[in-house]
């Protein structure tokens, strides 16, 4: 396809198991974002991607959270002994240009991921 | 520390009446601003966005947002709505961080139009 897409879209984990989730951005664009989206909120940022390069990882809340990008597309953001609080919308986003978030970013569907 | 308020949660309106979604930003550096629409069952897309120049700018659907430095203000404005426009809009304003642009979302505001 020729969107952003991103799987699962929906994963139930139980407290204290490890999660994966994936982007696949669409081809050809350099920068890719995450977001958490909780219940009522818009996105916040959590990590921002140009190529390989992790320019901006300033919103992961804690060391739980690792996203990676290692050929400069798809992209993983994994999170470690998820908690109830982990339980969001994420949200992944690319941009052809390589100013970050100054021009139109692209969203997947998301994943709602639920901590039980 | 930048900011995106969205003073309405929800808004309803009947249908072919005006509208407007209110968005105030603080920030001490220049700002970009952007609507970002999020229909029922789909993912975020752009609506429109100001960058610099003209500061009324304006979508192919009928809706505009005047950028008002003074107000920190970019308020979404439809003269007209159809029942198609209903969905959630996000403000978003980006600003220079570290490698690049960081963009930060208001909490959105969901209009809802009445046949």
């Amino acid at each position: 396809g020729a969107g952003v897409s991103q799987s699962p879209r929906y994963k139930v984990a139980k407290r204290g198991q490890d999660v994966a989730l994936r982007c696949d951005p669409i081809s050809g664009h350099v920068s890719l974002f995450w977001y958490q989206q909780a219940l009522g909120q818009g996105p916040e940022f959590l990590t921002y991607f140009q190529n390989e390069a992790q320019l901006d990882k300033s919103g992961l809340p804690s060391d739980r959270f690792f996203a990676e990008r290692p050929e400069g597309s798809v992209s993983t953001l994994k999170i470690q002994r998820t908690q109830q609080e982990d339980s969001a919308v994420y949200l992944c986003a690319s941009s052809l240009s390589n100013a970050g978030g100054l021009y139109e970013q692209y969203f997947g569907p998301g994943t709602r991921l639920t901590v039980t | 520390a930048q900011s995106v308020t969205q003073l309405d949660s929800q808004v309803p309106v009947f249908e072919e009446a005006p509208v407007e979604l209110r968005c105030n930003y603080s920030s001490s550096v220049s700002v970009y601003l952007f609507w970002y629409v999020q229909y029922p069952n789909q993912g975020l897309q752009l609506l429109l966005k100001y960058l610099s120049g003209s500061t009324l700018v304006k979508s192919i659907n009928g809706f505009e947002a005047e950028f008002n430095k003074s107000q920190t203000s970019f308020h979404l404005r439809k003269p007209s709505v159809h029942i198609s426009d209903t969905a959630e809009y996000f403000c978003a304003v980006s600003v220079r961080n570290t490698g690049g642009f960081k963009t930060i979302f208001g909490a959105g505001t969901r209009l809802f139009v009445k046949a």
